[in-house]
């Protein structure tokens, strides 16, 4: 059963700009994250949030939660052309860490 | 290097042809599981394995078995294909009871074709 859900679905923005994903989803978790996905290869992990943090960075990545709000943004900084890809948050529902629901992702496109 | 491994990659059969995806992973992780992922429905987990001989069922099990007598290996077993399981599928395994997390490695992904 999908819990996550990306908006929005697609994205296309300038190089340099900043871009902005929000993923909500609908029961309790443990921790959130956000995965990258170039056409047709394997996900990638890019950042965990766990229940309790509010915000994380990872170089041009911010990632903010508000568990109130069942809620979560991915901000990529100063996007690049190798950025285009497909982008999904993956919540933990249980306490035991498994297993993951991805949402059905945002395809951002990049243009330089 | 530290890598999931998918065998083959790129698959075309015939309704009801028996078939094997295989996967790998030298990272000595516990917990294996498989996806599959199509257009509009983004991932859907087939089935999981938290260790050696301990298997469930994802979102999506029908037509499906898998088994893991091996902790490195979790194969996927097709035994009569359909073209409904046309799809992209993708193996992970983390090792979440040992990092704390239950962060994920995928495979390279396996295209997969049934006629």
């Amino acid at each position: 059963s999908q819990q996550g859900e990306e908006d929005p679905q697609a994205l296309s923005i300038q190089e340099g700009e900043n871009a902005t994903m929000n993923c909500s989803y609908k029961t309790s978790i443990n921790n959130l994250q956000w995965y990258r996905q170039n056409s047709g290869r394997g996900l990638v992990h890019l950042i965990l949030i766990r229940s309790n943090e509010r915000e994380k960075h990872s170089g041009r990545l911010r990632v903010t939660l508000d568990t109130s709000k069942k809620s979560s943004s991915l901000l990529i900084t100063a996007s690049r052309a190798a950025d285009t890809a497909s982008y999904f948050c993956a919540t933990s529902p249980n306490s035991g860490n498994t297993p993951l629901v991805f949402g059905k992702g945002t395809r951002l496109s990049v243009i330089a | 290097e530290a890598q999931v491994t998918q065998n083959p990659r790129y698959l075309i059969t015939v309704t009801g042809k028996k078939l094997t995806v295989t996967c790998s992973q030298n990272m000595n992780h516990e917990y294996m599981s498989w996806y599959r992922q199509d257009p509009g429905l983004g991932l859907r987990q087939i089935y999981y394995s938290m260790n050696v001989e301990v298997t469930d069922k994802g979102d999506v099990p029908e037509g499906y078995k898998v088994s893991r007598k091996e902790k490195r290996n979790f194969p996927l077993i097709l035994e009569s294909p359909s073209p409904n399981q046309t799809s992209l599928y993708f193996c992970a395994s983390s090792s979440p009871w040992t990092s704390g997390t239950n962060e994920q490695f995928f495979g390279p992904g396996t295209r997969l074709t049934v006629l």
